[in-house]
Parts: C-alpha cells; structure tokens; sequence
C-alpha cells in the first residue's frame, strides 16, 4: 500500500484565486512530519511547509497553509492568491518516526495557474 | 554557503560502465540521502547516512553503493550502469533527522544510460 497518496496528477488554478492539493498518508508510527516541496521545471526541489504529528494548530507559511486532519491522515496543502510562479509540481512527504529523517513521497500534482 | 552541491549535472553512460555522483554540502549536517526520481514517481530512497562513516539501505539500493568518508560528502557509485538507472539522481542533507528541520536537495544529476 502507498504510504504517501496524492490523486491529483494535475490542476488547473485562475490566477489569483486559491486552490487544495491533496495528499493523504498511512503510518501507524505516532511520531511522523509531513512535508511540501515544490519543483519547478528547472528541476530544484524546494521545501514549503512543514507539519509534525503533535502538532495542535495547522502550519503557515505566507501564502502556503497546510489543512491538517490527523483522523482523516490527510495533510492538503492550501496556496492563497495563487501567482503565475506557482506553477510547478508539488510533492507531498512523510517522515516516520524521529531518527532516520527518511523522506517518502508521493507522485506528485502538476499545478498549472493560469493568467 | 553553496548548500547542496551535485557533480556532475549531466551524464550519459553505455551500459556496463561505472560512475561515481558525488554530494557536497556545506552546512555542516549529519544526514545525507541519495533519491532518485523517475518520470511519473516522486523520489524514492536508494541509500543514507546518519553521520561519518555510516551508511543504510532505503527503499530502492540495488545497483547502487554509497561512502561517507568525510562528513560532508556522500558518494553514490554505480559499478554496472543499466538502462534502469537512467533517472534524475537527488542528494539532500540535514541537521537532524527529525522535528521541524527539513532537507535541503542538491540541484540534481541526469542520468541517462544508454
């Protein structure tokens, strides 16, 4: 079974207007982070948001707020007034545990803004 | 501070030779990880360090052997390229392995073996 589970390949977003990618994960490990990157068509990967598993409020970051439900194990990424920029594609990953720091990533949504 | 470097950041192999990436980082982290990215997958794990000296198998390290022999550089070698290896090859580094800290990813490698 896929741990980390992204089930939209790609999306389309007006400029300006907000949009969710989605992302659900499986562990049974209680201590775990869930993780964000984007990667341009240049190629670099870029760390966005971060969320821990104890954690009691859902993480912010400028534009970029994570839509935690741990009962649910989705952790939806939210970009507000998307921008022309934001086009790219977006993974979602999960730490288990605390020690190794072993990322495991999902597919992948290719995002599209569109002007 | 360059962060993640990767050398090279093109290759193209025959089959059967041999190549050595190599990771730099100058941030002065205890963890270093090699993915690889294929078309239509995110990263998968092929190898990691926690530290000098240290070296674990992760998802994906068949084909593949790693070295730490200074801290902060991580080799990954190829002794028998396959046309399965052509792939995007990543190295990321960290501080610690777990909380808030995130990896940092190097700019890339591009494999092809032909």
């Amino acid at each position: 079974a896929q741990k980390i589970t992204q089930t939209q390949p790609g999306m389309f977003v007006q400029e300006k207007e907000a949009v969710t990618l989605d992302c659900t994960y499986d562990t049974s490990d209680p201590s775990y982070g869930l993780f964000w990157y984007k990667q341009p068509s240049s190629g670099e990967m870029i760390f966005l948001i971060y969320q821990g598993s104890y954690d009691q409020q859902n993480a912010t970051e400028g534009r970029y707020s994570l839509n935690f439900q741990k009962a649910r194990k989705s952790a939806n990424l939210v970009i507000s007034a998307s921008q022309l920029g934001d086009s790219a594609m977006y993974f979602c990953a999960m730490r288990e545990g605390e020690s190794q720091g072993n990322l495991i990533f999902g597919k992948g949504t290719k995002l599209s803004v569109k002007p | 501070n360059a962060g993640v470097t990767q050398t090279p950041k093109f290759r193209v192999l025959k089959t059967g030779q041999s190549m050595t990436l190599l990771c730099a980082q100058d941030m002065n982290h205890e963890y270093m990880y090699w993915y690889r990215q294929d078309p239509g997958m995110g990263l998968r794990l092929i190898h990691y360090s926690v530290g000098e000296g240290t070296t674990a198998k992760g998802e994906v390290p068949d084909g593949y052997n790693v070295s730490r022999l200074k801290k902060q550089n991580f080799l990954l070698g190829l002794e028998s390229a396959a046309p399965s290896q052509t792939s995007v090859y990543f190295c990321a580094s960290s501080w610690v392995a777990g909380g808030s800290y995130e990896q940092y990813f190097g700019p890339g490698t591009r494999l092809t073996v032909t």
